[in-house]
């Protein structure tokens, strides 16, 4: 099993300009999420989902997009990438009320 | 409102003494927390998990509800300690249903263990 995987590792983007963090997980797992993990802030839920076709929006969402079409696949896009939107990105899922699991995270930069 | 607090942004201990990190949480109702670790430019991985009662890589952590803690502990601290740890307290996704849940995460303490 390789878990949780997330790419790219690292990424440089232009204000503006969009982009699409990808995450996959082989374990089955319904629940996914996204989290944004910041200096001092921590980390702060973006997006989840409980299963395919079902999404929410979590603590800071603006500026985020998600989809789930596949069990596995649980991508974020980033429409119109803006500064403040540097950070670490967290992917995790978990299966029901089981401990949730992490990917090694996409490390984003926005000039 | 859930919060988690954890007090320390960076805890200094020397290699075979005790450490401590604390946390703190508000939530109404029964409360499951957790501790994750991060080393360095890692991924998080969970350390504890309250509900299990597990002692892991020498770590300890007793849900206090009187006091509304989950201190992290462990009697003799080693260099490879050193790392962020952040206490999380479970927030069900969503809310009043139990398909899945978030975890709401404090701030984090930074231990690093000098020799």
């Amino acid at each position: 099993n390789a878990g949780v995987t997330q790419t790219p590792k690292f990424q440089v983007l232009k204000t503006g300009q969009s982009m699409t963090l990808q995450c996959a997980q082989d374990m089955n797992h319904e629940y996914m999420s996204w989290y944004r993990q910041d200096p001092g802030m921590g980390l702060r839920l973006i997006h989840y989902s409980v299963g395919a076709g079902i999404t929410d929006q979590g603590e800071v969402p603006n500026g985020y997009n998600v989809s789930r079409s596949t069990t596995e696949d649980f991508p974020l896009r980033l429409l119109s990438a803006a500064p403040s939107q540097t950070s670490v990105y967290f992917c995790a899922s978990s299966s029901g009320q089981g401990p949730q699991f992490f990917g090694p995270g996409t490390r984003l930069t926005v000039l | 409102a859930q919060r988690v607090t954890q007090p320390e942004k960076l805890l200094s201990v020397f290699k075979g003494a005790p450490v401590e990190l604390k946390c703190n949480y508000s939530y109404s109702g029964s409360p499951e927390l957790f501790w994750y670790v991060q080393y360095s430019r890692q991924r998080l991985q969970l350390l504890l998990r309250h509900i299990s009662r597990e002692s892991i890589k020498g770590f300890t952590a007793d849900l206090n509800k009187g006091e509304t803690s989950f201190h992290l502990k462990k009697p003799f601290a080693q260099e490879e300690d050193s790392a962020m740890y952040y206490c999380a307290l479970k927030a069900f996704r969503p809310e009043n249903s139990n398909s899945g849940y978030a975890l709401n995460f404090g701030k984090g303490t930074s231990l690093l263990v000098t020799p």
